[in-house]
């Protein structure tokens, strides 16, 4: 399996513009959970997914954050308008079951100029 | 505020030597995970345990966990260049929102040649 993958790995963008970030989880997994890590606050989750329903998106830090998985194998994270502050790695990580093992992307670095 | 928290944040040793890195956590949990992250890179699970087992090894690794103190301890053994990386320890509650994931603020690893 080629694991969890994530596109684009790297992501330039201006203020105000809207950024896209998508996930692939390894197959068969029925959770899916996004982080966001900075050096200031670490690694936080964002929200999570179990079999495709959202379970716990209190981690999403405003309303221009928005999450969707419209099947098992595609997730997207979606930040409107971006602004400097959203600048962080976000990573996507999936699992058999929500208390399993995680298996992480490699991440998506995303700069708001 | 953060689950999991690692003592000490940096740690530098020897080549050869071992390494041994703390966590300590507030609520029950249902496991403990530790991971590594090299840099610029994602997360890469190292090993489970739960909580009602008290230590686990995996090659150079041993992991022993103190339900009673909250805390567990992460052991790598003849340590290597390639160690270097930062360490998370990460728990899941027992229900609800707490069965995903929180990580704690990591350990520096550096492991001179």
């Amino acid at each position: 399996d080629a694991g969890v993958i994530q596109s684009p790995r790297h992501e330039v963008t201006e203020m105000g513009q809207e950024v896209t970030l998508r996930c692939k989880p390894i197959s068969g997994h029925n959770s899916l959970f996004w982080y966001r890590q900075t050096m200031m606050r670490g690694l936080e989750l964002l929200i999570y997914f179990n079999n495709n329903v959202p379970i716990d998106d209190s981690g999403m830090p405003e309303d221009r954050f928005s999450a969707k998985m419209p099947n098992a194998s595609f997730s997207t994270l979606k930040i409107q308008p971006s602004e400097p502050r959203d600048s962080a790695v976000y990573f996507c990580a999936s699992s058999l079951g929500d208390r399993d093992t995680q298996y992480f992307g490699p991440g998506t670095r995303l700069t708001v100029l | 505020s953060q689950q999991g928290e690692e003592d000490p944040q940096a740690l530098s040793i020897q080549e050869g030597e071992n390494a041994t890195m703390n966590c300590s956590y507030k609520t029950s949990i249902n496991n403990l995970q530790w991971y590594r992250q090299n840099s610029g890179r994602g997360l890469v699970h190292l090993i489970l345990i739960r909580s009602n087992e008290r230590e686990k090894h995996s090659g150079r690794l041993r992991v022993t966990l103190d339900t009673s103190k909250k805390s567990s301890s992460l052991l790598i053994t003849a340590s290597r260049a390639a160690d270097t990386a930062s360490y998370f320890c990460a728990t899941t509650g027992t229900s609800g929102s707490a069965r995903q994931l929180t990580f704690g603020s990591g350990t520096q690893l550096t492991v001179l040649p």
